[in-house]
């Protein structure tokens, strides 16, 4: 069966600080993985997705991950955050072998951006 | 509209109601999916229709939740006999087909409907 663990519920980084938000993820069959991101008061919206094409995949908003097969993880990387990054992240997989948009969920992962 | 909408935004009922819980999605997106979000947890799927028939509905935790969707474009999410445990954020998400090589992947969710059972 597939699972999905993010590491840390609270990031805290300072602006222009990098960013590391971290996915393992447990599946029996090639995976398609997704982060997804919640800004307050909003619905979640894709930021990236991995369906077994490059393994290092760009994002919007700056934002990539890279798929590791060994380490089954989908770590989730920015360079240097801005505070509108502040929000809440969730990685996802794919339920089964194909991309049927059944999706299981991380608990999520908090980014506070500090000034 | 342009996004999936939902409504209501919040919703308060008491113990044994019954709730309806409405999602209009992207014209034009066959597929639609109902997850539910508990505090501090990710979001759990439900169900996801792909026309007007429910293509999986393992999801729904038991007989007291239904949903439908008979023209193939709104859905209505009902709870029975609610209980606390269903206070959660349901979600409502679309996607112009459900798998498939051509399928991005990409679900287009809804800011939810946040039902509190009393």
């Amino acid at each position: 069966a597939q699972s999905v663990t993010q590491l840390g519920s609270h990031v805290s980084v300072s602006e222009g600080a990098l960013v590391l938000l971290r996915c393992n993820y447990s599946s029996s069959v090639p995976p398609y993985l997704f982060w997804y991101v919640q800004y307050p008061n909003q619905g979640l919206q894709l930021l990236l997705k991995y369906t077994s094409a490059a393994t290092l995949v760009k994002g919007i908003n700056g934002f990539e991950a890279e798929f590791k097969k060994s380490e089954t993880s989908f770590h989730l990387t920015k360079p240097s955050a801005h505070m509108s990054d502040a929000a809440e992240y969730f990685c996802a997989v794919t339920h089964g072998s194909s991309n049927t948009g059944k999706l299981i969920f991380g608990q999520g992962t908090t980014l506070q951006v500090k000034p | 509209g342009a996004g999936v909408s939902q409504t209501p935004s919040n919703k308060v009922t008491e113990k044994g109601k019954y709730v309806e819980l409405r999602c209009d999605p992207i014209s034009g997106h066959t597929a639609l999916y109902w997850y539910r979000q508990s505090l501090g947890q990710g979001p759990e799927f439900l169900i996801y229709f792909q026309g007007t028939g429910a293509a999986d509905d393992s999801g729904l935790p038991n007989d007291r939740f239904f949903a439908v969707r008979p023209e193939g474009s709104v859905s209505t999410l009902k709870i029975q006999r609610t209980e606390r445990g269903d206070s959660a954020v349901y979600l409502c998400a679309s996607s112009l087909l459900a798998g498939g090589p051509s399928n991005t992947g990409e679900l287009f969710f809804g800011e939810g409907s946040r039902l509190t059972v009393l």
